[in-house]
């Protein structure tokens, strides 16, 4: 069974304050991805990274850092966050092309 | 640049109905993939159905599609609406060879009501 975990599971964080969001899988997938949902939006990829210690901006990058220190491990980071980051974050990992990307259960993050 | 067109934010159907969502995208690769995933209230989204093969139907858990690269369309359908298909669906692309990028559609959410 693919498993990919996320912590903190939900958090709320002060404007203009550091977040740093985990996702860890155990599917030794190459592929990892973060994504953000927002009503009216959908799923938007932010991050990517298909190798450990290299990472790809996705479409909406801006505010945001990741990190592959290890291939079960990627981390998005918010350095500044915003009101406008208030949103669910989900890491997924997958094989790669073609190959169907499992999600892990979100992180529900507020910044007030 | 790629795009996954998903034209209802919301449809709205009573049980026994036949479901059609639709999709349709942009690529200017001639091979994608194409994938249909479903988000229940309060889980996180898992693959329904995908297929890469044109003109071929591709069926799981009672929905099934077809890619249609002639008309860049990959319709979700079903014969008969149940309550428990009441969820968030979202149509997605991955195209070019050796591509990991995934792009989404925004969405539809399908409310099925007695």
């Amino acid at each position: 069974e693919a498993a990919v975990t996320q912590s903190p599971r939900s958090k709320v964080a002060v404007t203009g304050g550091k977040v740093t969001l985990s996702c860890h899988q155990t599917n030794n997938h190459d592929y990892m991805y973060w994504y953000r949902q927002d009503t009216g939006h959908g799923l938007r990829l932010i991050h990517y990274s298909y190798v450990a210690d290299s990472t790809e901006k996705g479409d909406i990058p801006d505010g945001y850092k990741a990190s592959r220190p290890s291939q079960e491990n990627f981390s998005l980071i918010l350095e500044l966050a915003s009101l406008s980051q208030t949103a669910v974050y989900f890491c997924a990992s997958s094989e790669g092309q073609g190959a169907e990307q499992y999600f892990g259960p979100g992180t529900r993050l507020t910044v007030l | 640049g790629d795009s996954v067109t998903q034209t209802e934010g919301l449809v709205t159907l009573t049980e026994g109905l036949p479901v059609m969502l639709n999709c349709t995208y942009q690529t200017i690769y001639s091979n994608p993939f194409l994938f249909w995933y479903v988000q229940h209230l309060n889980e996180s989204p898992r693959l329904l159905l995908k297929s890469f093969t044109d003109n071929k139907r591709t069926e799981h858990q009672g929905f099934h599609a077809t890619l249609h690269k002639s008309s860049s369309s990959f319709h979700l359908q079903k014969s008969s609406a149940q309550l428990s298909d009441s969820a968030l669906y979202y149509c997605a692309l991955s195209d070019r060879p050796g591509g990991y990028k995934v792009v989404f559609g925004s969405g539809t959410r399908l409310l099925v009501s007695p």
